[in-house]
C-alpha cells in the first residue's frame, strides 16, 4: 500500500525540541521531494519544508528557517523534521507529504500522511 | 501572494451544482491547486494545474481559472463531497500559501 506514516509528535514546553519522522512505503521513495505542512485550527494549512529527492535541496518557511532541519535517509525511507526551539505558535498537527512530480518538484502533493500532533506548551 | 476563498462556508443538498472561488492577490497563471479535507482525515488532492483533475477523482469536479481568479466545481453533490476545501498557490518560489478554506455542509 502506497502510504507515509508520521511518528514522533507528543507535548512539548517553549524552547524544547522534538524529531518528527515519516515512514513511507508502496513507492519509490528515492524519486520523489517529500516535505512537511502543518496545520493549526487558528491558522488553517501552512507549508513548512521540503527537500529534494537526492536531499541536495531543502527550502523553508520563513517562520521556521534556522530552527527546523528536514532530512532524509533514502535507504531506509523514511523522512525527518528536526524542530529545536520550538514556539507555541508552532502547535499543530504535521504532515508528511510527497510531491506529485517526477523529476524534480512541482509542489503539487498527492499523498499525504495521517499527521502527528505537536503541542508547544507550558 | 494572499489567496482568499468565497464562501467561507456554504449548504447545499445532494445534487445541487456548487461552485467555491479562490482569488490571489496577484496573478499565479495556472498554478494552483484545490484540495479536499474530511473531519479528522488528511487534506486529498483534487485538481492541480488549476484545472487538471488528479488520477482517481471523480468527474463531477473541474476546476478553471488563470491569472487571479480561479473556481471549483461539484457538478452534482454527492453524500461523500461534504469537506472543507482549500486552494494552494504555487507561483515563482516558496512558501507557498493555501487559502482559509471553504467548508461544504449538508442544507
Amino acid at each position: 500500500e502506497v502510504q507515509l506514516l508520521e511518528s514522533g509528535g507528543g507535548l512539548v514546553q517553549p524552547g524544547g525540541s522534538l524529531r518528527l519522522s515519516c515512514a513511507a512505503s508502496g513507492f519509490s521513495f528515492s524519486t520523489y521531494a517529500v516535505g512537511w505542512v502543518r496545520q493549526d485550527p487558528g491558522r488553517g494549512l501552512e507549508w513548512v519544508s521540503t527537500i529534494s529527492s537526492s536531499g541536495a535541496y531543502t527550502y523553508y518557511v520563513d517562520s521556521v528557517r534556522g530552527r527546523f532541519t528536514i532530512s532524509r535517509d533514502n535507504s531506509e525511507n523514511t523522512l525527518y523534521l528536526q524542530l529545536n526551539t520550538l514556539r507555541t505558535e508552532d502547535t499543530a498537527i504535521y504532515y508528511c507529504v510527497k510531491d506529485k512530480a517526477v523529476p524534480g518538484t512541482d509542489w503539487y502533493f498527492d499523498l499525504w500522511g495521517r499527521g502527528t500532533l505537536v503541542t508547544v506548551s507550558s | 501572494i494572499q489567496l482568499t476563498q468565497s464562501p467561507s462556508s456554504l449548504s447545499a443538498s445532494v445534487g445541487d451544482r456548487v461552485t467555491i472561488t479562490c482569488r490571489a492577490s496577484q496573478g499565479i497563471s495556472s498554478y494552483l491547486a484545490w484540495y479536499q479535507q474530511k473531519p479528522g482525515k488528511a487534506p486529498k488532492l483534487l485538481i492541480y494545474a488549476a484545472s487538471t483533475l488528479q488520477s482517481g477523482v471523480p468527474s463531477r469536479f473541474s476546476g478553471s481559472g488563470s491569472g487571479t481568479d480561479f473556481t471549483l466545481t461539484i457538478s452534482s453533490l454527492q453524500p461523500e463531497d461534504f469537506a472543507t476545501y482549500y486552494c494552494q498557490q504555487l507561483n515563482g518560489y516558496p512558501p507557498f500559501t493555501f487559502g482559509p478554506g471553504t467548508t461544504v455542509d449538508i442544507k
